[in-house]
């Protein structure tokens, strides 16, 4: 049974520009969430999705998207970016629309923005 | 008020001692509780979860919670240098928001041997 895993793991982008995150699931989970981390801090929900559709959605601006794709793999998009959007994106999976138990986090992807 | 709050740290213990870490959370309506362990520059990773008042234990470590007075705790016995590692308390939502998980900060532990 393979985990969570996240690419790329470290990544350097320019304000304003454009990146995406990607994230496959742990095998049989259907869902997966995206949290977002800035330093010395605890995650931040950003959004989730369950069957490729998005259920939830956290306290952040629409320059952040998500897909979910048929294989419950998924991308986080982040448009126009800013030099808060620095921090470590975490991509967690679980089953059954998440209310099952805790989720298992992704080894996460450094995002840094200059 | 935060949603989740957790004792300012860092908390520093010899090791073989009892780290004991704690929690409050302000949606009462909360059903379960997580604690993971995360390591510098890593991923957290699950350690316990409860559902129950009372305690929960696994091997050194116990979880309690205490939902009429909303609160929930970690305690780590026989600490080793191993168990130095910022520790995160999270909690499911309730109703409409139970699909995520509040994060605390995060209490700092350093075991020294």
């Amino acid at each position: 049974e393979t985990g969570v895993t996240q690419s790329p793991t470290h990544l350097i982008k320019t304000r304003g520009q454009q990146v995406t995150l990607r994230c496959s699931s742990q095998s049989g989970h259907n869902t997966v969430s995206w949290y977002q981390q800035a330093l010395g801090q605890g995650p931040q929900f950003i959004f989730q999705y369950y069957r490729e559709e998005e259920n939830g959605r956290g306290n952040f601006p629409p320059r952040f998207s998500g897909l979910q794709f048929p294989n419950y793999s998924s991308e986080l998009n982040v448009n126009a970016l800013e030099l808060d959007d620095s921090a470590l994106y975490l991509c967690a999976s679980s089953s059954g629309g998440g209310r099952n138990y805790g989720y298992t986090f992704g080894s996460g992807t450094r995002l840094t923005v200059v | 008020q935060k949603e989740v709050e957790q004792n300012s740290g860092p908390l520093s213990v010899p090791e073989g001692a009892i780290a004991s870490l704690n929690c409050t959370y302000s949606d009462r309506g909360s059903q379960s509780f997580f604690w993971y362990r995360q390591y510098s520059g890593k991923s957290p990773e699950l350690i316990m979860f409860i559902y129950s008042n009372g305690d929960k234990e696994d091997g050194r470590f116990t979880a309690q919670l205490n939902k009429a007075s909303q609160y929930v705790s970690l305690l780590i016995r026989d600490s080793q240098p191993s168990d130095s590692a910022t520790y995160l308390c999270a909690v499911r939502g309730s109703g409409g928001s139970n699909y995520k998980l509040t994060f605390g900060k995060g209490t700092l532990l350093t075991v020294n041997p």
